[in-house]
């Protein structure tokens, strides 16, 4: 069964790195990995996006291993408006195609 | 603002009913999505178009009924829901299918069941 695996929760403190994996085994071949945000009645909203290596925006940073199982993003200096949902989103190969799978999410608490 | 637009905002409605959720982008996308968010699952993809095209039905049950007359309108026909379907609905756009392309998401639409 293809699915992503993310922390359910983290909590951090302003002016603090925060650093998020998910998990994706099955990723598709030729697919990119997409990070989305989420405030509460909302919907989600674009971060940053990346195929391999290493992306860099003026918000976050993505890095993804060689074997792109996994992926981490990475939010510089949070502040306390970085409180949100932060989800994974990777084609993955399931049932002969590929399909667009979310991970569960996870809960950024940014405490002052 | 995304671009993206849904209607009704909030929608209540027995399990006997017959609604439409209606979506709009104004982006000149081609590909549309409508996912599904209940409090305990992730989101989940329900269907998406491309160039007007259903290209990916994920097992939803058929008291769903997606249509999408053109690329910028995209319809989700409601009939004999069950409580289980209370979620909040979102639709979301991108310039093509495939995960490669930002996909900008609606507000939603916060249906309940009765």
């Amino acid at each position: 069964l293809a699915k992503t695996t993310q922390p359910i929760s983290m909590d951090s403190y302003e002016g603090q790195e925060v650093n998020i994996t998910c998990s994706h085994n099955n990723i598709a071949t030729n697919d990119y990995i997409t990070w989305y945000q989420q405030f509460p009645s909302q919907g989600p909203r674009f971060i940053i996006q990346g195929y391999k290596t290493k992306v860099t925006n003026e918000v976050a940073s993505l890095f993804i291993p060689a074997d792109r199982k996994s992926s981490t993003l990475s939010l510089p200096r949070v502040s306390l408006s970085d409180t949100a949902v932060y989800y994974c989103l990777v084609a993955m190969f399931s049932g002969g195609y590929n399909k667009l799978i979310f991970g569960a999410g996870t809960r950024l608490a940014v405490h002052p | 603002e995304t671009g993206v637009t849904q209607t009704p905002r909030h929608l209540v409605m027995g399990m006997t009913n017959k609604k439409s959720l209606k979506c709009e982008q104004h982006l000149g996308h081609n590909a549309m999505y409508w996912y599904k968010q209940s409090a305990k699952k992730p989101l989940e993809l329900m269907f998406v178009y491309n160039f007007k095209e259903q290209t990916e039905n994920n097992s939803v049950p058929s008291r769903f009924s997606p249509e999408c007359p053109n690329s910028s309108h995209l319809f989700l026909h409601l009939h004999t829901l069950q409580p289980e379907d209370s979620a909040l609905y979102l639709c979301a756009s991108s310039q093509d299918g495939g995960s490669s392309y930002e996909q900008y998401f609606g507000p939603g639409t916060r249906l309940t069941v009765t």
